[in-house]
C-alpha cells in the first residue's frame, strides 16, 4: 500500500513571500502520478498541480511549481509571490494509474498554509 | 456544466438514524468516487463506480454503508444506524476514465454530524 506523509501541519508566511510545502511518499510502483490539491475553508478541493512519475521535468503552473525527486520519493510544492487567497489546506496525493483500476487517490494529512497580510 | 454537486451540504442526525447523501457528477464523467474526511486528516477512499458498476470498496466501508449509482448518473451513499464515529465530511469526486491521471473534480462535500 502507498503512504503519503506531509510533515508540516501548519505554515505561516507573509504575503508576497515564497513558501515550500513538503511531501514524501512510499511506493514500490514505478508508474504513478502525484498531485497537490488545495482546500480553502468551507470550499471544495481543487487541483493545483500534477506530476507524472515518468517525467523528469518538474511541473509548473504559474506561481506554483514542484520539486519532484523520484529516487528520494519527495514531491514538494513551491508557491511564489504568495497571495492572501492562497490561504488553505494543501494536500499531497498519490495515484497509481493502471488504466483499468480504481485510480484511487491516497492523500497526506495536509498542511494548513496561512498567508499573513 | 456546474461541476460536481452534493446534497445536502450539512446533515445533523441522531445516533442510530439512517442518512442518505446524493452526488451529481459532471455529466460526461463515467467514474465516481466517494471519500471520507475527518477533522485534521486527508480524505480517505471509500468506494468508486465506473458507470453503474461499483468496482471497488475500501475496508472502511462497513456493512452499515451502501452506495449506489443507478443508470450511471447520480450516486447515493447511505449510512444505516449512524454512530458518532461516522461524523465526517463525505466528499464525492468524478473523472473520465481516460482522463483520471489528470485528477478528479471534487464536490463541496456533505458534512455529517452525529449527535
Amino acid at each position: 500500500a502507498q503512504t503519503v506523509t506531509q510533515s508540516q501541519p501548519e505554515m505561516s508566511v507573509q504575503e508576497a513571500e515564497t513558501v515550500t510545502l513538503s511531501c514524501t511518499y512510499d511506493t514500490s510502483e514505478n508508474n504513478y502520478y502525484l498531485f497537490w490539491y488545495k482546500q480553502p475553508p468551507s470550499r471544495q478541493m481543487i487541483l493545483v498541480i500534477r506530476q507524472e512519475a515518468y517525467k523528469q521535468q518538474n511541473a509548473t503552473e504559474n506561481r506554483f511549481s514542484v520539486n519532484f525527486q523520484k529516487a528520494a520519493k519527495s514531491f514538494s510544492l513551491k508557491i511564489s509571490d504568495s497571495q492572501l487567497g492562497d490561504t488553505a489546506m494543501y494536500f499531497c496525493a498519490f495515484m497509481m494509474y493502471s488504466g483499468g483500476g480504481a485510480d484511487g487517490l491516497t492523500f497526506g494529512k495536509g498542511t494548513h498554509l496561512i498567508i499573513q497580510p | 456544466d456546474t461541476g460536481v454537486s452534493q446534497d445536502p451540504r450539512h446533515k445533523i442526525t441522531k445516533r442510530g438514524q439512517n442518512v442518505t447523501f446524493r452526488c451529481d457528477p459532471i455529466s460526461e464523467h463515467n467514474r465516481l468516487y466517494w471519500y471520507r474526511q475527518t477533522l485534521g486528516q486527508g480524505p480517505e477512499f471509500l468506494t468508486y463506480f465506473q458507470n453503474e458498476a461499483q468496482l471497488e470498496k475500501s475496508r472502511l466501508l462497513s456493512d452499515r454503508f451502501s452506495a449506489e449509482r443507478p443508470k450511471g448518473s447520480f450516486s447515493t451513499l447511505e449510512i444505516q444506524r449512524t454512530e458518532q464515529g461516522d461524523s465526517a465530511m463525505y466528499l464525492c469526486a468524478s473523472s473520465h476514465r481516460d482522463r483520471a491521471p489528470y485528477g478528479y473534480t471534487f464536490g463541496s462535500g456533505t458534512r455529517l454530524t452525529v449527535v
